[in-house]
């Protein structure tokens, strides 16, 4: 499988708890991208990385949100002492820079308790 | 500011019937690019089609068609003979020139084709 892939699929945890989310875009894809989706809302933009330098950061990125993409490959996305309203859908998609057409992974579901 | 708007929240047709999901867009940029996807229950977002702001020209795939008209801002899609396969939801999104490529999604459409 040559697409996307995020891990994990589901993550469920407490409030005050730290998650950490894996994303793996598709092998050259030198642009990665991170949004959020809740339930009945299209994806919101957080982040994205040009090889390992974060270029941009949307405001709904908290001080308890933190993204790296250390190596230019993956990309790992933080969530610090979590809140309830942090439960949403966390997208990850790439593109290959010579063209913009992004491809997403499946995503991974976060549920606070 | 940019700014998508698709005002049908669900569709609901029977198997064989053509459905047209609205897409209208707001942006300041000469230069855009606009998208739609599909996200069937499984989740995960496909891309479908991209066109340029300077390309009026509309596209057909298929069962799928698009037009674009940049005098009412809209980005229409059209499914032809629909089928049970195509009920997702179905998302517009815009990206202009110098944002590195972020999308600004519309809240989608969801579509239900019943047999």
């Amino acid at each position: 499988d040559t697409g996307v892939s995020q891990d994990p699929r589901h993550k469920i945890t407490k409030r005050g708890q730290n998650v950490t989310f894996r994303c793996d875009p598709i092998s050259e894809h030198n642009r990665l991208y991170w949004y959020r989706q809740t339930l009945g809302q299209g994806p919101e933009f957080l982040t994205y990385f040009q090889n390992e330098a974060q270029l941009e950061k949307s405001r709904l990125l908290s001080d308890r949100f933190s993204a790296e993409r250390p190596k230019g490959s993956f990309s790992t996305l933080e969530i610090q002492r979590t809140e309830q309203g942090d439960s949403a859908m966390y997208l990850c998609a790439s593109s290959p820079g010579t063209s913009i057409e992004q491809y997403f992974g499946p995503g991974t579901r976060l549920t606070v308790t | 500011a940019q700014k998508v708007t698709q005002a049908q929240t669900e569709i609901s047709v029977v198997e064989k019937e053509d459905v047209t999901l609205d897409c209208v867009y707001e942006t300041r940029d000469t230069t855009y690019y606009l998208f739609w996807y599909k996200q069937p229950p499984s989740g995960e977002l496909v891309f479908l089609i991209r066109r340029n702001s300077f390309d009026e020209q509309n596209e057909i795939s298929g069962r799928y068609s698009w037009n674009f008209q940049k005098s009412t801002s809209s980005f229409n899609f059209t499914i032809t003979a629909s089928q049970v396969v195509d009920s997702a939801v179905y998302f517009c999104a815009l990206s202009g020139p110098n944002q590195g490529g972020k999308l600004i999604f519309g809240q989608g459409t969801e579509l239900s084709v019943k047999p």
